[in-house]
């Protein structure tokens, strides 16, 4: 989608390697969210952020860490991947919060062998 | 936010309207309905949202009957390209509510 960019589109990696995904705006939005897609699962909230440094966990913080230093970026890392972390994820930004103002990148699959 | 209920997957044809209609018995005064779209291999996309009474879109309409417990998305006149899967919300507006939850939602499939 216009004004967010996620990077790498796709990645593999090996059990135990860290991986960080990237998420880019240039929307100037203060709200920013990572989500993990799964099949049967719909879209669950990793960790999210209000603001730059300010973050919080979603529900399925465990094992990933984010970073938001500048308005434009947030990262989420995986410290050490495991195979239950293969999943699609998304990137979403919104203005103001509100349930309406979403917009969601095009997902980064990634996969750990 | 309210926990909400819809069909799992929907089969239709072409040309014909599609009915969701999501379950959301305790919702509160000051909650919002709010729909999502999401397309094979891409992020969901906001399609509509309402309060009571009925909303009409470009892309769909939303009926919400007076005691608010559940509301139908409409989707009339379906193409292959409808095909997707539908997630409803219910959460309030206000400055405080910045965790969307998405659920399974409904798989749309659309046949020719």
């Amino acid at each position: 989608d216009a004004g967010i960019t996620q990077s790498p589109r796709h990645k593999v990696t090996e059990t135990g390697t860290p991986v960080t995904l990237r998420c880019h705006q240039t929307e100037n939005h203060r709200y920013m969210y990572w989500y993990r897609q799964d099949p049967g699962h719909g879209l669950r909230l990793i960790h999210y952020s209000y603001g730059v440094k300010d973050t919080d966990k979603g529900e399925v913080s465990d094992g990933y860490s984010v970073s938001r230093s500048k308005t434009e970026d947030f990262l989420l890392t995986l410290e050490s991947a495991t195979s239950s972390q293969t999943s699609v994820y998304f990137c979403a930004i919104s203005e103001t919060g509100q349930p309406y103002g979403y917009t969601f990148g095009s997902g980064t699959r990634l996969t750990v062998v | 936010l309210a926990k909400t209920t819809q069909p799992i997957s929907m089969d239709s044809y072409e040309g014909q309207e599609v009915n969701i209609t999501c379950s959301h018995n305790n919702i509160a005064t000051n909650d919002y309905i709010t729909w999502y779209q999401q397309f094979p291999s891409q992020g969901p996309r906001f399609i509509i949202q309402g309060y009571k009474t009925k909303v009409t879109n470009e892309v769909a309409s939303l009926f919400i009957p007076a005691d608010r417990k559940s509301s139908t998305l409409s989707l009339p006149r379906v193409s292959l390209s409808d095909t997707a899967v539908y997630y409803c919300l219910v959460g309030p507006q206000g400055a405080n509510d910045y965790k969307l939850s998405f659920g399974a939602g409904t798989t749309v499939t659309v046949r020719a």
